[in-house]
């Protein structure tokens, strides 16, 4: 099983960019989909969107025009940039990846981030 | 958007009971659906996809899926201490990917 690692500071202040980087084993970054998912307290999942290992992406339209993903491949690493966030964006983020693009094979255990002044 | 709907929201049952969980989709969404296991502080598991086929990587076989369409199940065939724990659907048919909001299972 692929073991995935968040990364990232768990406060970030109202209007700033949340940013978070996930950590693959080297030998599985090449040919996957990588995705973030994010449940908020109390609340169901939600996909964010993803990036091929090419830097191709597809992004939930709800979060389009905040969301920025990327990928090193010289790291074996992908990360989300979130700008403008909310309270609303206050979540336990995840990081996912596949084979395909249609489920998440493999994710990492989450990290809570906190959005508040 | 695809919606995605579980029930019940939670279920309370015995270790050796026999547990069935139910997702429904807003529109026909053929078999693409997943059933994923979540459990406080740790990562997220994914049991079945394609509505029936089971993970090749230690999911155990008293799990199992079906469905077509709109309505699916996860059956849990004789309930286990270690599948205490939350379970979500996932569609694939579309863009954005949706889950539902999830079914508990808790100790009776």
């Amino acid at each position: 099983q692929v073991q995935l690692q968040e990364s990232g500071p768990g406060l970030v202040k109202p209007s700033e960019t949340l940013s978070l980087t996930c950590s693959v084993p080297e030998a599985s970054f090449s040919g996957y989909y990588w995705s973030w998912i994010r449940q908020p307290p109390g609340r169901s999942l939600e996909w964010i969107g993803y990036i091929y290992y090419t830097g191709s992406t597809s992004y939930n339209p709800s979060l389009k025009s905040r969301v920025a993903m990327s990928v090193d491949t010289s790291k074996s690493q992908f990360s989300l940039a979130l700008n403008s966030v909310t309270a609303a964006d206050t979540a336990v983020y995840y990081c996912a990846g596949a084979p395909n693009e249609n489920f998440f094979d493999f994710w990492g255990q989450g990290t809570l981030v906190t959005v508040s002044s | 958007d695809i919606q995605m709907t579980q029930s019940p929201s939670s279920v309370s049952a015995s270790v050796g009971d026999r547990v069935t969980l139910t997702c429904r989709a807003s529109q026909n969404i053929g078999n693409w659906l997943a059933w994923y296991q979540l459990k406080p502080g740790k990562a997220p598991r994914l049991l079945i996809y394609s509505a029936s086929t089971l993970l090749n990587s230690g999911v155990p076989s008293r799990f199992s899926g079906s469905g077509f369409g709109t309505d699916f199940t996860l059956t849990i065939s004789s309930l286990q201490p270690e599948d205490f724990a939350t379970y979500f659907c996932q569609q694939a048919k579309s863009f954005p990917r949706t889950f539902g909001q999830g079914t508990r299972v808790e100790i009776k």
